[in-house]
């Protein structure tokens, strides 16, 4: 259970193109989504947290108009990477909270397996 | 400034011996953490956590110690076995039940068969 997939793996588009990024829970519900931003030999650094029904939480220094956030369904959050540059090159991944975990106090985020952004 | 620190990029361990990754912390508010582990082209996967009114939790091969006046965690893993070998990450937030992880740069373990 509590299986995450992101699509697509991998990405290589033209500098200014938009790219969309889909991030699924398979088998439970998450209201609230995270993305993160994984630069070589660097932490995972989150960049927004995806709330269903509402507006994403951005963190300091994250352009929301640049990394516009969809959270649409308790199952589904996009994110689409806007007029992308050479430097929005990165590895993006997204996580998951389990609806059900979250009377638990169990601070579990259950990820997809990224993807791989290269911008030409 | 690294909140969460793992120093050592990468670890090589023998198969059947026991597994030590290190992981720092600076924010004294921190007072859950977890470990995760990560396989190429996977994401990352939750393998244990501890909070901070504890200072040990086991799961099988996996033991978390957790030294809060040192502000360090520590990660077993007896006896490693090939399968084991991946790069495994600590992570840390305030409350249980709390969303925001801070994470450190990751650890690559490899098991030598």
């Amino acid at each position: 259970g509590a299986v995450v997939s992101q699509h697509p793996s991998r990405v290589i588009c033209k500098s200014g193109t938009s790219v969309k990024i889909e991030c699924r829970s398979l088998d439970f519900q998450a209201t609230t989504m995270f993305w993160y931003r994984q630069f070589p030999k660097k932490s995972l650094m989150l960049m927004a947290t995806s709330n269903e029904g509402s507006k994403a939480t951005y963190e300091q220094g994250v352009e929301k108009d640049k990394f516009l956030i969809n959270h649409a369904s308790l199952t589904l959050s996009t994110l689409t990477v806007t007029s992308a540059h050479p430097e929005d090159s990165s590895f993006y991944i997204c996580s998951a909270r389990d609806l059900g975990e979250l009377t638990l106090a169990k601070n579990i985020q259950y990820f997809g397996a990224g993807t791989r952004l290269s911008v030409l | 400034d690294q909140q969460v620190k793992q120093n050592s990029p990468s670890l090589s361990v023998q198969e059947g011996r026991i597994s030590i990754l290190n992981c720092d912390y600076t924010n004294s508010m921190f007072d859950y953490f977890l470990w995760y582990k990560k396989y190429p082209a996977e994401g990352p996967t939750f393998l244990i956590s501890i909070s901070s009114i504890k200072d040990k939790n086991e799961d099988g091969r996996f033991t978390v110690f957790l030294n809060k006046s040192a502000k360090h965690l520590s990660l077993h893993i007896v006896p490693s076995q090939p399968g084991d070998s991946a790069v495994y990450f600590c992570a840390a937030t305030i409350g249980a039940g709390s969303y925001q992880l801070t994470f450190g740069k990751g650890t690559k373990l490899s098991v030598i068969p």
